[in-house]
């Protein structure tokens, strides 16, 4: 039982380079989060979508695309990657938050990214 | 302005007291909170929650605490286990149409044997 992958794990780049995360989930989840986890900041939402081919920013969106051609996956993009722009991403998914409470949401095994 | 704010960096509790872990917030509006635990290299996996209509709920050796009047809710680990060790953040949904959560900067949880 996969989850959501995120690929790459590791990698390192240089500034002004650009890369795309991958995230995939196999639990059929409509709604899509990229977050980045930085010291003292905890977990920030990029960007999030909440179905196929819809896309919305978060509270950090500057300096990343996102895109969500099928439900299983959520594509986040960097441009020109900035040394302000390391850090670890997460992925997660969900079902729909409805109100008054909410569905967990679950998160990859993060993807650790270093700009130099 | 951080809405979901965890004060404590970091906490360190001997084996088998109890840990307890702060959260203050400050959107009113706010009507469910969870907990969730990461482990280094590792994703962060949920915990415990509570909606707002309650004021304590608890599961094993987790409870959670809300008090509304205070914007204030605690996470009390009874008894705390060495792995308990882990970064504990609390959350909250949004109230746009997509409720997407809002995290807490985290407390890193040590017990020590």
């Amino acid at each position: 039982n996969a989850g959501v992958t995120q690929t790459p794990k590791f990698r390192v780049l240089k500034t002004g380079q650009s890369m795309t995360l991958l995230c995939a989930q196999d639990m059929n989840h409509e709604y899509m989060y990229w977050y980045r986890q930085d010291p003292g900041m905890g977990l920030r939402l990029i960007h999030y979508s909440v179905g196929e081919g819809t896309t919305a920013k978060g509270e950090v969106p500057d300096g990343y695309n996102v895109s969500r051609l099928k439900k299983q996956n959520f594509l986040l993009g960097l441009e020109s990657a900035a040394p302000s722009q390391t850090s670890v991403y997460f992925c997660a998914s969900s079902y729909p938050q409805r109100y008054p409470t909410g569905n967990t949401i679950y998160f990859g095994e993060g993807s650790w990214l270093t700009v130099v | 302005d951080q809405q979901v704010k965890q004060n404590s960096p970091s906490l360190s509790v001997q084996e088998g007291r109890i840990s307890i872990l702060n959260c203050d917030y400050t959107n009113s509006m706010f009507d469910y909170f969870l907990w969730y635990k990461k482990y280094p290299a590792e994703g962060p996996t949920f915990l415990i929650s509570i909606s707002s209509i309650k004021d304590k709920n608890e599961d094993g050796r987790f409870t959670v605490f809300l008090n509304k009047s205070a914007k204030h809710l605690s996470l009390h680990i009874v008894p705390s286990q060495p792995g308990d060790s882990a970064v504990y953040f609390c959350a909250a949904p949004g109230t746009g149409s997509a409720r997407q959560l809002t995290f807490g900067s985290g407390t890193q949880l040590t017990v020590l044997p």
